[in-house]
């Protein structure tokens, strides 16, 4: 119950085009969705995040979809470049708990 | 605000040695929680500490202890060091626990 999954471990796509990283989750009590982007040497850094209340964010070219009834989010990225090739983690917390998802490897080849 | 910081950056032990990793929170942040990452094995949680005490655990052995002080500084310590230990280990501050601030971690290398 206190496990986040996520997909795809690892992702290659082209330039301009759109990732999609999906998770899902058990605990209904879980009430804040953060996803945190990696980059190589340095700690994970908090991207975007959504409650459950709204089922869509977006910040820039990044958005997170948020589908409440099946418990599951994902996070997309609109016109993608090379530089957001990283590690992106989804995350969920509520009751004093935060569960991270397994990681996406994500590539983008110009 | 300067970030959180972790030293060492780089150690490298042998087994059965000790090792002792320091964490600086934000500054105001009473939340400090450490992972273990390791290639293929996502974050693991190790333990959360908020006002010296310890909150939450991972599933981590005995080995794996922590302590937080007055001023929200943080010390992780791993006795008798496996080769398995070889990781990454990350160090995140938080107001209350929800978002997390991360360091840029501790590159541990067991030998």
């Amino acid at each position: 119950q206190q496990q986040v999954k996520q997909s795809p471990q690892s992702l290659i796509v082209q330039k301009g085009g759109i990732p999609i990283i999906n998770c899902a989750y058990e605990n209904t009590a879980f009430d804040y969705f953060p996803w945190y982007q990696q980059f190589p040497g340095k700690g994970p850094a908090l991207l975007i995040a959504i409650r459950p209340d709204v089922s869509e964010k977006k910040e820039g070219r990044f958005t997170i979809s948020f589908n409440k009834s099946a418990k599951q989010f994902s996070l997309h990225i609109m016109d993608s470049q090379p530089g957001d090739s990283a590690t992106y983690f989804c995350a969920a917390t509520g009751a004093q708990k935060l569960v991270f998802g397994q990681g996406t490897r994500l590539t983008i080849n110009p | 605000k300067a970030g959180v910081t972790q030293t060492p950056r780089y150690l490298i032990k042998t087994r059965g040695q000790q090792v002792t990793l320091s964490c600086s929170p934000i500054s105001g942040h009473r939340s400090v929680s450490w992972y273990q990452q390791t290639p293929g094995q996502g974050l693991q949680f190790l333990f959360e500490y908020f006002s010296e005490t310890q909150r939450n655990k991972g599933n981590f052995p005995g080995r794996f202890s922590g302590r937080q002080f007055s001023n929200s500084r943080s010390e992780m310590n791993v006795s008798t060091l496996e080769l398995g230990d070889s990781a990454l280990y990350l160090c995140a501050s938080s107001l209350e626990g929800l978002i997390l601030f991360f360091g840029s971690g501790t590159q541990l290398s067991v030998l």
